[in-house]
């Protein structure tokens, strides 16, 4: 069964600084693992989806990598802006089951302080 | 463009009766899921359709969950005789096709008192 963990829970940078977010998987045959933002309140923003096949995907100041064999995923996040404040979740997708299946993570949260 | 759109946003009801929770996907998206979100919880799965494949139930946690989704479009999430446990935000999501990025529209918070 997959897992899917994300450490810390919680973070706070000042701005501008650069940050890397951490999920790690139990499960290496994933079909695609994808980053989301949640504001309060509000439903899921999707940031990046990344293909088993790929390694890392970017879009902007966000590049997400994947490691399959280590069962991990980092997004970085470059020169934070307090408008990234935000809870960003991770959630991995297996080969095997439905591909709709999305396993997600607890999350960060995520503190960018002007 | 419209995104996904969920109806009713807030939701209060008293244990026992039925609710109904209503999902619009984008035009166009074949897959369509539906999530919900517990205070301090995760994302949990509950249930995914694919076009005019059954839809995976999997994710339903009892058998007073339901949902259809009618013409490949719209989709109504049902819970019969409500818990006070089944309160928490239902989020619905639609997708180009499975495996696809997904997208989520706004969540219905559902309160059981």
């Amino acid at each position: 069964k997959q897992e899917v963990t994300q450490i810390p829970a919680a973070l706070s940078v000042p701005e501008g600084e650069n940050l890397v977010l951490n999920c790690s998987f139990t499960d290496s045959a994933i079909y695609n693992l994808q980053w989301f933002r949640q504001d309060p309140g509000k439903g899921l923003t999707s940031l990046l989806l990344i293909q088993s096949s790929q390694r890392e995907q970017t879009s902007g100041r966000l590049n997400a990598s994947l490691d399959k064999s280590s069962g991990r995923s980092t997004l970085y996040i470059a020169a934070s802006q307090p408008g990234d404040s935000a809870t960003y979740l991770c959630a991995a997708s297996n080969y095997g089951g439905s591909q709709g299946n999305l396993i997600f993570g607890k999350g960060t949260k995520l503190s960018v302080k002007p | 463009g419209a995104g996904v759109s969920q109806s009713p946003s807030n939701k209060v009801t008293e244990k026992g009766k039925d609710v109904e929770l209503r999902c619009d996907p984008i035009s166009g998206h074949t897959a369509l899921y539906w999530y919900r979100q517990s205070l301090g919880q995760g994302l949990e799965f509950l249930i995914y359709f694919q076009g005019n494949s059954a839809p995976d139930k999997s994710g339903l946690p009892s058998d007073r969950f339901s949902a259809e989704r009618t013409g490949g479009s719209v989709s109504t999430l049902t819970i019969q005789r409500t818990q006070q446990e089944d309160s928490a935000v239902y989020l619905c999501a639609s997708s180009p096709s499975g495996g696809a990025l997904l997208y989520f529209g706004p969540g219905t918070r559902l309160t059981v008192l």
